[in-house]
């Protein structure tokens, strides 16, 4: 139990395009997901809170406009990637809030490269 | 911001023998947890700790905790080559249990066979 998925793997697009990479919670209902975001030999750092219903709630230097997340059911968040540009590849990880456990299930991520 | 940090950044040690990693925070914290992260890869969750506890154990991990210098260790037992892998703590930014997790900068393993 307790996966959380990621689509697509990876992608590759090239600059001013926009992606969209979807994180869904495949045997649990999430209110609640997370966007982080790990570029090449560094750590994991949170962008936003995704919560269903609602608006995302960012981190302090993520770009609202330019990260755009949608949380329109109970198993699915997306990030959008707006006019992306070669600074925005990076590996996005989502995870997905457990409703009794408040553990966070991560899903595999998604390795963007920009052009 | 980064509330974590691991020492050392990287470790290679031989195959069985102990791996042992340190992360600090700076807040208060309601549970401090441990992941690793295999190349490339997601993130498995390895062990939790509370802020209560001071010591817990699963398998060949041994996590301890110290609330009062805010510092943890992760200890590897009998290494083996497949536990080559970033290892990184984290923390809930505010201490609650529903908020993001604040990563450390983690720690790269080799275990050279």
């Amino acid at each position: 139990g307790a996966v959380v998925s990621q689509h697509p793997s990876w992608v590759i697009c090239k600059s001013g395009t926009s992606v969209k990479i979807e994180c869904r919670s495949l045997d649990f209902q999430a209110t609640t997901m997370f966007w982080y975001r790990q570029f090449p030999k560094q750590s994991l750092m949170l962008m936003a809170t995704s919560n269903e219903g609602s608006k995302a709630t960012y981190e302090q230097g993520v770009e609202k406009d330019k990260f755009l997340i949608n949380h329109a059911s109970l198993t699915l968040s997306t990030l959008t990637v707006t006019s992306a540009h070669p600074e925005d590849s990076s590996f996005y990880i989502c995870s997905a809030l457990g409703q009794e456990t408040y553990e966070q299930y991560f899903g595999p991520g998604t390795r963007l490269t920009v052009t | 911001s980064q509330q974590g940090e691991e020492d050392p950044q990287a470790l290679s040690i031989q195959e069985g023998e102990n791996a042992t990693m340190n992360c600090s925070y700076k807040t208060s914290i309601n549970n401090l947890q441990w992941y690793r992260q295999n190349s490339g890869r997601g993130l498995v969750h390895l062990i939790l700790i509370r802020s209560n506890e001071r010591e817990k154990h699963s398998g060949r991990l041994r996590v301890t905790l110290d609330t009062s210098k805010k510092s943890s260790s992760l200890l590897i037992t009998a290494s083996r080559a497949a536990d080559t892998a970033s290892y990184f703590c984290a923390t809930h930014l505010t201490g609650g249990g529903a908020d993001g997790l604040t990563f450390g900068k983690g720690t790269h393993l080799i275990i050279q066979p």
